[in-house]
Order: structure tokens, then C-alpha cells, then sequence
């Protein structure tokens, strides 16, 4: 069974430094995976996904993430943080034949002025 | 704003009653699926439907149930409610292709009392 593995359940940064939320996945094949942001009282918005074509993927406000085979990982990363992207952050896995997505725990992310 | 709409965006209401969740899916989009999003379990994939008809299942209690409507908007009931029904209710919807992207609403956040 699909699964994934949020490696960190709060993150904190200062504005203007990169930020690094990490996420392992566990896959039997080649694994659709993405990454969603929930803001507070805020439904979920996709930033970015993978889908087996090219292993770095760029995403909505400048995020991006790297598909990593031989590490089974799927980080996230923005090379400098905005007060805005204060936010819950979800690595997720398709799961199998079905369409159904797997979520992990979460990675908190805060942003200090 | 991802285009699926959910309906009432905020419901208390009592233990051992029933109540009916509302989602409209983007136009256009055949599948509809229901999350569960709670302190203790996390987010949950629930039930997915697909242009009526009912495609996979998840962690859904038999005290819930859904259906999908010719119109393709979908409806989740939860019957017989429990303190630790309370949580944020997602609905998503995609189109047909393996690779779609679901978006997902607002969610419905659901206080038992």
C-alpha cells in the first residue's frame, strides 16, 4: 500500500531564508505524489505534482520539490520564505489502481518577521 | 478558488442526529470524493464516486453514506452522530483521466455537541 512519511511536524523559518519541508513515500510502483496547502480555515489548494515525467517539479509561489527514486523522498522546497506561507503543508500519494489520494500527518510551517 | 463548492460551510448540531453534507463538483468533473479531516486520525480518504456510480471506498463508518446525483452533485450522510464525528469534511472532484488533479472545496467543518 501507498503511504508517505512527513519527516517533520512543525517548521520554523525567518522571512527570507529557504525552506525545506521533507516527505518520504513508500510505493510498490511509481507513485503519483503531491503536495497540497491548507491555510487556516482554508480548504486545500494543490501546489505542485509529480507524475513520472521530470523528477523537479515547480510549483504555485515558488515552491518546488525534487522526485528522488534512490532516497524514496519528495521534498519540498522555496528558496526564500514570505509571512504568507504560513500554512499547513501535506505530502500525498495516489494510491493504487483507485484515484484516492493518502495524506501524510503534516508539516506545520512557520514564518517569523 | 478551485470551483467546487460546499454547502453549509459550518454545522453543530447534536449526538444521535443526522445530517446531509452538499457538494457541487467543477464543471465538467465526473468523480467526486469525500475526506475527513480530524485532530486524532488526520485527513482521510471516505468514498469516491464516479458520474454516479460508487468507485471506491475508504474509511467510511456504516453509519455514513453518499450518493452522487445525474446532475453529478454528491451528498454525504452521517446518521446516529458521535462526539468524534466533529471534523472538517472535504469534498474533491477530477476529472476522468488516471493523472487528474483533484480539487478539492472549502470543506464543511461538523461540531457534535
Amino acid at each position: 500500500a501507498q503511504s508517505v512519511t512527513q519527516l517533520d511536524s512543525h517548521v520554523s523559518v525567518s522571512e527570507g531564508t529557504p525552506v525545506l519541508l521533507r516527505c518520504n513515500y513508500s510505493s510498490s510502483y511509481s507513485p503519483s505524489l503531491f503536495w497540497y496547502v491548507q491555510h487556516p480555515n482554508k480548504g486545500l489548494q494543490l501546489l505542485l505534482k509529480y507524475t513520472s515525467a521530470a523528477t523537479l517539479v515547480k510549483g504555485i509561489n515558488g515552491f518546488e520539490a525534487e522526485f528522488k527514486k534512490s532516497e524514496t523522498s519528495f521534498h519540498l522546497t522555496k528558496p526564500s520564505a514570505h509571512m504568507s506561507d504560513a500554512a499547513e503543508y501535506f505530502c500525498v500519494v495516489r494510491g493504487g489502481g483507485f484515484q484516492k489520494l493518502v495524506f501524510g500527518t503534516g508539516t506545520r510551517l512557520l514564518v517569523s518577521p | 478558488d478551485s470551483g467546487v463548492t460546499q454547502t453549509p460551510k459550518h454545522l453543530i448540531t447534536a449526538t444521535g442526529q443526522r445530517v446531509t453534507l452538499r457538494c457541487s463538483p467543477r464543471s465538467g468533473d465526473l468523480s467526486v470524493y469525500w475526506y475527513q479531516q480530524s485532530l486524532d486520525q488526520g485527513l482521510q480518504f471516505l468514498i469516491q464516486y464516479y458520474n454516479g456510480e460508487e468507485r471506491a471506498k475508504g474509511n467510511i463508518l456504516e453509519r455514513f453514506s453518499a450518493q452522487q446525483f445525474p446532475d453529478l452533485h454528491s451528498e454525504l450522510n452521517l446518521s446516529s452522530l458521535e462526539l468524534g464525528d466533529s471534523a472538517l469534511y472535504f469534498c474533491a472532484s477530477s476529472g476522468e483521466g488516471e493523472g487528474e488533479t483533484q480539487y478539492f472545496g472549502p470543506g464543511t467543518r461538523l461540531l457534535v455537541l
